[in-house]
């Protein structure tokens, strides 16, 4: 069964702080997706990554997939008050027969003005 | 450009009665996949629909069912409803089979059981 395990579980940092959350697994994975999603809301797709090392920036966010694809980070620099909210990894099983999407506990992200 | 819609928004029912949820998928997507939210957890996989079929399924019971109609929509059926179900109904829509890891997900319903 594959798992991805996501840390930390809560976060709360004042405005211009930065952050990194990690996703980790003993599992390798297809691809990884990073989305962001607020209370009651559908989550929203930030960024994909496929290529194990592979780093995508978007804006302040800065994302990795590890070499092996087994864990991903994402990276947030000088954190706003709009960046608060769920953010969930989901990772493409490896034996992808039409992906189904494995996701993380989720990492509550608050960051106060 | 019309996103993932999904619908009711809300939805209440009492134990043992069934429901019927709506899900239609973004423009130029083709396959539907269906994941039930918890409070504070992650979405858990519940089936994939393409080409009308039941593709994938996770380690849900027979009463969830599914449907894809020729429009690519989706309905998810639960029948027999437990206090457990209560949760955020998500849908979520690709383009493909093979590239349908990069998924965009529709609001939601939040199902009640009482």
């Amino acid at each position: 069964t594959q798992l991805l395990e996501q840390s930390p579980q809560f976060l709360s940092i004042q405005e211009g702080e930065n952050l990194t959350v990690y996703c980790n697994s003993s599992s390798v994975f297809s691809s990884l997706q990073w989305y962001r999603q607020e209370p009651g809301e559908g989550p929203v797709l930030l960024v994909t990554v496929v290529t194990g090392g592979e780093v995508k920036k978007l804006k302040r966010l800065t994302f990795q997939f590890g070499d092996a694809r087994k864990d991903s980070s994402l990276h947030i620099t000088a954190a706003q008050p709009g960046d608060t909210g769920l953010y969930l990894c989901a990772g493409g099983a490896i034996y992808n027969q039409g992906g189904k999407l494995i996701f993380g506990q989720g990492t509550e992200l608050s960051v106060k003005p | 450009d019309a996103g993932v819609t999904q619908s009711p928004t809300h939805l209440i029912k009492t134990r043992g009665q069934q429901v019927t949820l709506r899900c239609s998928p973004k423009s130029g997507h083709d396959t539907v996949s269906w994941y039930q939210q918890a409070l504070g957890q992650g979405p858990q996989f519940i089936f994939q629909y393409y080409e009308e079929e039941e593709r994938q399924r996770g380690n849900f019971p027979d009463r969830f069912s599914g449907h894809q109609f020729p429009n690519y929509s989706s309905e998810l059926n639960v029948n027999a409803l437990l206090l457990g179900d209560s949760a955020l109904y998500l849908c979520a829509s690709s383009r493909g089979l093979l590239s349908s890891y990069e998924q965009y997900f529709g609001p939601g319903t939040r199902l009640t059981v009482t």
